[in-house]
């Protein structure tokens, strides 16, 4: 099984600065995927970033990056250069590959963290 | 190119009732998945779709149930709606299933109030 924790229920930053938003995780798979989603007020889900467990560089996506630290088992989120449109809640989810894990290849969601951009 | 359609966007049911919500892929996306998104909490697992045959199930009782057709589109059904199913139901497609890196892209949802 797999469990996604998210501490942060909230966060403000102002405009232009980088925010980083926590996310840490548990599973007894070897191999695993993280991603990290955006959901504005529309409630579409908007996919972000992935990283790879076994990937050996931080995964960057434009303005976000992933600060993975494996032996922490953390997958943080880090906008730079935050602009007004950022603000929504932002989701970090994972993926198991063992095949105890079973076939269907779900994502495993955290509670979320509700960033507001402040100008 | 169009992305996740899901329909309708709200809806409204009373305790006891059915309902059918429906998914269309995007274009070439064979893998579709449901989740349940209660407020204030991240998207729950329901059901996984490949080539029209179900792939997986979280944890949910009987009164869930989907079917994907042959042009990949999606319907889940819910049966004796309680006041607990209340949610947004998402909808996601996928290109190809079981690479590490599966991206899911997902529709904006149906809003679903069970009165």
């Amino acid at each position: 099984a797999q469990k996604i924790t998210q501490t942060q229920p909230g966060m403000f930053v102002q405009e232009k600065e980088a925010v980083t938003l926590d996310c840490t995780y548990d599973t007894s798979d070897q191999s695993y995927g993280l991603f990290w989603y955006k959901q504005p007020s529309s409630g579409e889900m908007i996919f972000l970033i992935y990283q790879g467990s076994y990937d050996e560089q931080n995964a960057t996506e434009g303005r976000y990056s992933l600060n993975f630290q494996k032996a922490r088992k953390s997958a943080n989120l880090v906008i730079s250069a935050s602009q007004l449109g950022d603000s929504a809640m932002y989701f970090c989810a994972m993926r198991g590959f063992s095949t105890s894990s079973g076939s269907a290849r779900q994502l495993t969601f955290g509670s979320g963290t509700q960033l507001t951009v402040l100008p | 190119d169009a992305g996740v359609t899901q329909s309708p966007t709200h809806l409204i049911k009373t305790r006891g009732q059915q309902v059918t919500l429906r998914c269309s892929p995007i274009s070439g996306h064979k893998s579709v998945s449901w989740y349940q998104q209660v407020l204030g909490q991240g998207p729950q697992f329901i059901f996984q779709y490949y080539e029209k045959e179900e792939r997986g199930r979280g944890n949910f009782p009987d009164r869930f149930s989907a079917r994907q057709f042959p042009n990949y589109s999606s319907e889940l059904n819910v049966n004796a709606l309680l006041l607990g199913d209340s949610a947004l139901y998402l909808c996601a497609s996928s290109l190809v299933r079981g690479v590490n890196n599966e991206k899911l892209f997902f529709g904006s949802g149906t809003q679903l109030s069970v009165l």
